[in-house]
């Protein structure tokens, strides 16, 4: 069946520290990948967009990569703050027009 | 600054209740959408307009209807309210169609159904 992945289990680092979350997706061939964070009780916000031929993109200290043959997206926090502290969505358009959303990874950083 | 609102935070009805959430965006959208998100299952499409007075199912319509009389406006109606339909509801918009563009989310409304 065709789905998106990301680790339900939550993800704990400590300050400064790189915090890399993965999704994964099977059956898909997306053109774009989209990345959301999520604060308890929250509507996600956007973050980035990446598209198929573009293997790497950055927004301050966010940075995602796109490999479509591995069909996995990386995301990437440095210098990660206990503000960074949320569940991150990953979402793609599996050529339908409408976006479908990861579960989520949670992210905790503490001091 | 980009604004999507709904109706309420927190919402309790019975079973068997009609319930109406209201979602309003300021920004001359032409998409609004409406989602559920439970526990482990992530966010669901329940259905969605590209314009006004249109709506299409999307994932998960069974027990929900839409209205979309205004372009800022789209209303999500249970028709009778069941305790499964408990859940977060996000509405959202965008400009463009999903896949090309940035979804804008309310801060969702919290649904318990007795």
């Amino acid at each position: 069946s065709q789905k998106i992945e990301q680790n339900s289990e939550a993800l704990n680092i400590q300050e400064g520290k790189t915090a890399t979350l993965t999704c994964n997706y099977t059956n898909y061939s997306p053109a774009y990948l989209q990345w959301y964070r999520q604060d308890p009780g929250r509507g996600p916000v956007f973050l980035l967009l990446i598209r198929e031929n573009e293997k790497e993109k950055r927004k301050e200290r966010l940075k995602v990569t796109f490999d479509t043959t591995l069909k996995q997206s990386l995301f990437h926090i440095t210098a990660s703050q206990p503000a960074d502290s949320a569940t991150y969505l990953c979402a793609l358009d599996p050529g339908t027009d409408k976006l479908i959303f990861g579960t989520g990874t949670r992210l905790q950083v503490f001091p | 600054d980009v604004k999507v609102t709904q109706s309420s935070r927190y919402l309790v009805k019975r079973t068997g209740e009609k319930v109406f959430l209201e979602c309003v965006q300021d920004m001359d959208h032409e998409n609004m959408f409406w989602y559920r998100q439970d526990p482990g299952l992530g966010l669901r499409l329940i259905y969605f307009s590209y314009d006004v007075k249109m709506k299409e199912k999307g994932d998960i319509p069974e027990g929900y209807s839409v209205s979309r009389e205004k372009k800022e406006r789209f209303s999500l109606i249970l028709e009778s309210a069941s305790t499964n339909q408990t859940s977060m509801y996000l509405c959202a918009s965008s400009s463009e169609r999903p896949s090309t563009d940035t979804q804008y989310f309310g801060p969702g409304t919290r649904l318990t159904v007795l």
